[in-house]
């Protein structure tokens, strides 16, 4: 079946601006996750939903970033007053319960640049 | 804040060399996977080792674990041009029931035709 999608692909932005981040994870997989990976580093851990509850945001840098998954499917990012420095790829991925060996099957990122 | 560091941070080998990345990391661990990315966006699964285990085999790569170290090396066999990409190792943080990802900073390999 399809595997984890996020639009847009990619998103340039103003400083300033509010942006929202789509992820669609694979239909029936009960935990979603996004990470922010900047440039030369690896992916960072942002947010966790068990199905539309947030289970952990302690990844979220500030409040000016929040997250939500009303019906425990789609997830939507959303980032206001942007700036510079949240200039990354953010990544999705789920996984079908939140157990030890439960792969997260990642999405093709959305890469977000504020200028 | 990242868990642990890959070494080499770059590696270029000729195609049908093997190559090696290591990876160090710094708490307690479940279980350890690697993961590859091509062209800095979606990250696809490797394979996972647990604490309990010490080596592991899929196809052409063998991933060791060394508890007592905090360490892990993950070995390509016999590369190939496909094989170039970043390789990252990925650690478990369990908060609130969920197995959240920890990554270090990734190896980026090619492999020269």
């Amino acid at each position: 079946g399809a595997g984890v999608s996020q639009t847009p692909s990619n998103k340039v932005t103003e400083k300033g601006k509010y942006v929202e981040l789509r992820c669609d994870p694979i239909s029936g997989h009960t935990a979603l996750y996004w990470y922010r990976q900047s440039l030369g580093q690896g992916p960072e851990f942002l947010i966790y939903f068990q199905g539309t509850g947030a289970a952990d945001d302690s990844g979220l840098p500030n409040d000016r970033f929040f997250a939500v998954r009303p019906e425990g499917s789609v997830s939507t990012l959303k980032i206001q007053r942007t700036e510079r420095g949240d200039s990354a790829v953010y990544l999705c991925a789920s996984s079908p319960l939140a157990g030890d060996t439960d792969t997260q099957y990642f999405g093709p990122g959305t890469r977000l640049t504020v200028l | 804040s990242q868990q642990g560091e890959e070494d080499p941070q770059a590696l270029s080998i000729q195609e049908g060399e093997n190559a090696t990345m290591n990876c160090s990391y710094k708490t307690s661990i479940n279980n350890l996977q690697w993961y590859r990315q091509n062209s800095g966006r979606g990250l696809v699964h490797l394979i996972l080792i647990r604490s309990n285990e010490r080596e592991k085999h899929s196809g052409r790569l063998r991933v060791t674990l060394d508890t007592s170290k905090k360490s892990s090396s993950l070995l390509i066999t016999a590369s190939r041009a496909a094989d170039t990409a970043s390789y990252f190792c990925a650690t478990d943080a369990w908060s609130q029931g969920a197995q959240k990802l920890v990554f270090g900073q990734g190896t980026r390999l090619t492999i020269n035709p």
